[in-house]
């Protein structure tokens, strides 16, 4: 069965470092997500893409988030200048299409852990 | 704004048992609601999707129903066996945009 994948599995990086964070949705999706889980909280909304645009982003994802879709399968979360805070588990996640038929498949998850 | 609340937070039962883990859910706006597993430092695996219209879904030893108006769903699942164990997300989706909100689970042991 088809799986979206994310690399790497796990990050570690230095305060106000900037991390590229990467996932390979399913090939067939066009519409692309990321969540981040704060250990021992719930999963978060960030952001959703579709045909090379932000659809919808959370409050969460200001200006040292981007995200690009830069090549015909890669997906991307850039943080530009992390902070301790930034640590959590990111979730890339893809769908078919939206509306109320279509579930959301996500990859294992990069764990970032910023020191 | 839109909250998701799951009960219990964590349960323990002997294999065999018959569970039911709830989810309860403030705005019945809702396109569909999803459960999903988790399991320690994995991803979420999409285990049932319940339409907006729809009372109930069934997949194997898992049965989910929706009850919009009451703003609650549950998770049924039979016979529960030891690979069982693990956390389980319920999400709702606001609108159609894909965004999920989710509940913060409940995590699941299953004994042998």
């Amino acid at each position: 069965e088809p799986e979206v994948t994310q690399t790497p599995s796990h990050q570690v990086t230095q305060m106000g470092q900037e991390v590229i964070l990467r996932c390979v949705p399913i090939s067939n999706h066009l519409y692309f997500y990321w969540y981040r889980q704060i250990l021992g909280q719930k999963v978060e909304f960030l952001v959703s893409f579709y045909n090379n645009e932000i659809s919808e982003k959370s409050e969460i994802f200001d200006d040292q988030f981007s995200v690009e879709r830069p090549d015909g399968s890669n997906f991307t979360l850039k943080i530009r200048s992390t902070k301790l805070e930034d640590s959590a588990m990111y979730f890339c996640a893809s769908s078919e299409r939206t509306g109320d038929s279509s579930p959301l498949h996500f990859g294992n998850g990069t764990r970032l852990t910023v020191t | 704004k839109q909250e998701v609340t799951q009960i219990p937070a964590a349960l323990s039962v002997p294999e065999g048992e018959n569970l039911v883990l709830n989810c309860s859910f403030t705005d019945s706006a809702i396109y569909n609601l999803q459960w999903f597993r988790q399991d320690p430092g994995k991803g979420l695996t999409s285990l049932l999707l319940i339409q907006s219209s729809q009372r109930e879904q069934t997949s194997g030893r898992l049965n989910a129903s929706l009850d919009k108006s009451s703003g609650r769903s549950t998770l049924y699942i039979a016979a529960s066996q030891p690979g069982d164990s693990a956390t389980y997300l319920c999400a709702v989706t606001p609108g159609n945009t894909g965004k999920l909100i989710f509940g913060q689970g409940t995590t699941l042991q299953v004994k042998p």
